[in-house]
C-alpha cells in the first residue's frame, strides 16, 4: 500500500509570508500532483510533476518533485488570502495497472489579511 | 465545456437506509472514479470505472458499489448505511483511465455530502 504523508496538517500565516508543505512517502511515483480544494467544492489541479527534480512554477506557487520521485514539496511566496485551501498531494502507482490516484490527507492553509 | 456534475450536493439518511449518488462526467470523458473524503482519513479511492466497466476497486466492503451507462454518467450505491458512511463523496472525470500508466488529468465534481444520522 502507498502512503503520502502531508505536513505540516494545519498552517495559519500573516497576508505576505512564505510558506512550504510537504508531501513524502517510502514509495516511488511515477508522478505527482497537486490539487487545492476550496469548502464545498472538489479538488482543482494545480500542477502534475513527472521528472525526478523537476521544478514547475505557476506564478507565486513553487512545486518540486524529489530526486527519487519519493517526495515533493510546495512553496508559496508572499501569500495572499486567496491562497486559503485545502493543499493535498497524489501519487499515481509506479508500475502498470496502477489505475487510482493515491492522496494524502491534506494541509488546510489558511492566509490572514 | 460544463463541468463535472454530481447530484444531489447534500443528503441526510439514516442507518440502514440505502443511498444512490449520481454524476455526470465532462463531455467526452469516458473514465470516472468515485473518492470518499473524510476528515480523518482524507481522500479514498472507491472504483474506477471505464465503458461501463469496473477498472479498479478500492479497499471498502461490498456494501458500496457503482455502475456507469453507456453515456458514461456513474452512480454509485451505498447500501444498510452506517454513521461511518458520512463523508463528501466526489467523482472525478478523465479521457481515459490508468492513472500510473498515462499521468492523465483528473476533474473533479464540487461532491454530494452525506449525512448518516
Amino acid at each position: 500500500t502507498q502512503l503520502l504523508e502531508q505536513s505540516p496538517q494545519f498552517l495559519s500565516i500573516q497576508e505576505g509570508e512564505n510558506l512550504t508543505v510537504y508531501c513524502n512517502s517510502s514509495s516511488v511515483f511515477s508522478s505527482l500532483q497537486w490539487y487545492r480544494q476550496e469548502p464545498g467544492e472538489g479538488p482543482v489541479l494545480l500542477v502534475t510533476v513527472v521528472t525526478g527534480g523537476e521544478v514547475k512554477k505557476l506564478k507565486r506557487l513553487t512545486f518540486q518533485f524529489g530526486d527519487a520521485r519519493k517526495d515533493s514539496s510546495l512553496h508559496i511566496t508572499a501569500a495572499q488570502p486567496g491562497d486559503t485551501g485545502l493543499y493535498l498531494c497524489a501519487g499515481a502507482g509506479s508500475g502498470a495497472g496502477s489505475y487510482q490516484l493515491t492522496f494524502g490527507k491534506g494541509t488546510k492553509l489558511s492566509v490572514i489579511p | 465545456k460544463a463541468g463535472v456534475t454530481q447530484t444531489p450536493r447534500y443528503l441526510i439518511k439514516t442507518r440502514g437506509q440505502q443511498v444512490t449518488l449520481s454524476c455526470s462526467p465532462i463531455s467526452g470523458h469516458r473514465s470516472v472514479s468515485w473518492y470518499q473524503q473524510t476528515p480523518g482519513q482524507g481522500l479514498q479511492f472507491l472504483f474506477e470505472y471505464f465503458s461501463e466497466t469496473q477498472r479498479n476497486k478500492g479497499n471498502f466492503p461490498g456494501r458500496f458499489s457503482g455502475r456507469q451507462f453507456s453515456n458514461s454518467r456513474s452512480e454509485m450505491n451505498v447500501s444498510t448505511l452506517e454513521l461511518g458512511d458520512s463523508a463528501l463523496y466526489l467523482c472525478a472525470s478523465s479521457t481515459i483511465p490508468g492513472m500510473g500508466a498515462t499521468n492523465e488529468k483528473l476533474f473533479f465534481g464540487s461532491g454530494t455530502q452525506l449525512s448518516v444520522l
